[in-house]
């Protein structure tokens, strides 16, 4: 069953490093997605990608947060300078549909560590 | 503000009991439903959803109840096992639109032998 691939799976990183986070999202989907969960607390929506633009962002990404499909396949988070709130699981998606209603099938997550 | 919430952060159900996971949204505008699985170490995983022109909705051992009256959403996990153990999403969002869902808190199943 074709599923979404993220690496690493653990990034441990010094506050003010740029940080990139790397997905493979299903091969035949067109939407992409980040997310992210601080230990122990709810998913929150980062931004949503499709047609290499991002269609929709959430205020958590500022300035300092960036995505890219460099080529075909890969799907990129980055982070310019992390701060130690950045701390947290990121997961990435992706869909066939843009509409809600259309299954997000999620990778395993990379957990950021910011020291 | 709008926002979705999980009455329990909590839950310890014997196995082979059933489970009942509760949910407040209070966007009444509102229209489409999901409960997410996220097992530990894992990402969230679809479990099922629901429309709101339907007040139930039945998957594999599971069900969804959908009051919207007092704005409320439950799951129901009949027979539970030990692989139910995880934590519960609820989210919300309107269907017909790319915005995404508003997701809850979460709820954390525990399984007792």
């Amino acid at each position: 069953e074709p599923e979404v691939t993220q690496t690493p799976s653990h990034q441990v990183t010094q506050m003010g490093q740029e940080v990139i986070l790397r997905c493979v999202p299903i091969s035949n989907h067109l939407y992409f997605y980040w997310y992210r969960q601080i230990l122990g607390q709810k998913v929150e929506f980062l931004v949503s990608f499709y047609n290499n633009e991002i269609s929709e962002k959430s205020e958590i990404f500022d300035d300092q947060f960036s995505v890219e499909r460099p080529d075909g396949s890969n799907f990129t988070l980055k982070i310019r300078s992390t701060k130690l709130e950045d701390s947290a699981m990121y997961f990435c998606a992706s869909s066939a549909e843009g509409l809600i209603s259309y299954e997000q099938y999620f990778g395993p997550g990379t957990r950021l560590t910011v020291t | 503000g709008e926002s979705v919430g999980l009455h329990l952060p909590t839950l310890s159900v014997q196995e082979g009991d059933n489970s009942i996971i509760n949910c407040a949204y209070s966007n009444s505008a509102s229209d489409y439903f999901i409960w997410y699985k996220q097992e530990s170490g894992k990402g969230p995983q679809f479990i099922i959803d629901i429309r709101s022109n339907m007040d139930k909705r039945q998957g594999q051992r599971v069900t969804v109840l959908l009051n919207k009256t007092v704005k409320h959403l439950s799951l129901q996990i009949a027979a539970t096992q030990p692989g139910d153990s995880a934590v519960y999403f609820c989210a919300e969002g309107l269907m017909d639109s790319n915005y995404q869902l508003i997701w809850g808190a979460g709820t954390k199943l525990i399984i007792k032998p």
